[in-house]
């Protein structure tokens, strides 16, 4: 079946710095991916939309200068955290579409998720 | 908006038996798929049931079933003969409209009792 390899599984860095997590799909082309954040003990909450080729589309409240994602090619989107502080330490788990956004019943494969800790 | 409520944040349930986490949900549209993922401690999210919502019959798999109640906008996964591997966090989401993304609730925590 379809695979998303998400890198790394897990990250520590020091406050100030930037860390990119690479979300690739490895088997497909995906023409949208999304980006979730999760904290302890809790629900996924959708961070941004993004489309190949196009700019990501961010939910409110997620700071686009913090998290910038790219998409520029079928099978790659990036998240980079910038400036991190330790208020982002988080889970981050993105998942990737095998149609366009607007195709209902697209499904959606996940990646093994990034667990970052800031210091 | 849409929005997904999970009422049980933990359930309980002994190995070998059958347990069933409640799933409601609210919206306008008349399309949209249903969806239960699993979360072990790995925190890999599996899917585990797809429900299209145009279908009456509802899905299974294997020891896996759904009962949905589009009218009620009811959603209930019932897990038969319960396994120690079935321990994790469970999510039921949403998807639908023209922005793709599941909307999940606020998951379920399932503990199997040997």
């Amino acid at each position: 079946g379809a695979v998303v390899s998400q890198h790394p599984s897990w990250v520590i860095c020091k406050s100030g710095t930037s860390v990119k997590i690479e979300c690739r799909s490895l088997d497909f082309q995906a023409t949208t991916m999304f980006w979730y954040r999760q904290f302890p003990k809790q629900s996924l909450m959708l961070m941004a939309t993004s489309n190949e080729g196009s700019k990501a589309t961010y939910e409110q409240g997620v700071e686009k200068d913090k998290f910038l994602i790219n998409h520029a090619s079928l099978t790659l989107s990036t998240l980079t955290v910038t400036s991190a502080h330790p208020e982002d330490s988080s889970f981050y788990i993105c998942s990737a579409s095998t149609r366009g956004h607007q195709s209902l019943g697209s499904p959606l494969h996940f990646g093994n998720g990034t667990r970052l800790t800031v210091t | 908006a849409q929005t997904v409520t999970q009422s049980q944040p933990e359930m309980s349930v002994q190995e070998a038996e059958t347990v069933t986490l409640s799933c409601t949900y609210d919206t306008s549209e008349s399309d949209y798929y249903l969806f239960w993922y699993k979360q072990p401690p790995s925190r890999q999210m599996i899917l585990v049931i797809r429900q299209e919502a145009y279908k009456q019959q509802n899905a299974t798999e294997n020891r896996f079933s759904v009962n949905f109640q589009k009218a009620a906008k009811s959603f209930s996964l019932k897990i038969s003969d319960s396994q120690l591997g079935d321990a994790a966090m469970y999510f039921c989401a949403y998807y639908g409209g023209s922005q793709g993304n599941l909307i999940f609730g606020k998951g379920t925590k399932l503990s199997v009792k040997p």
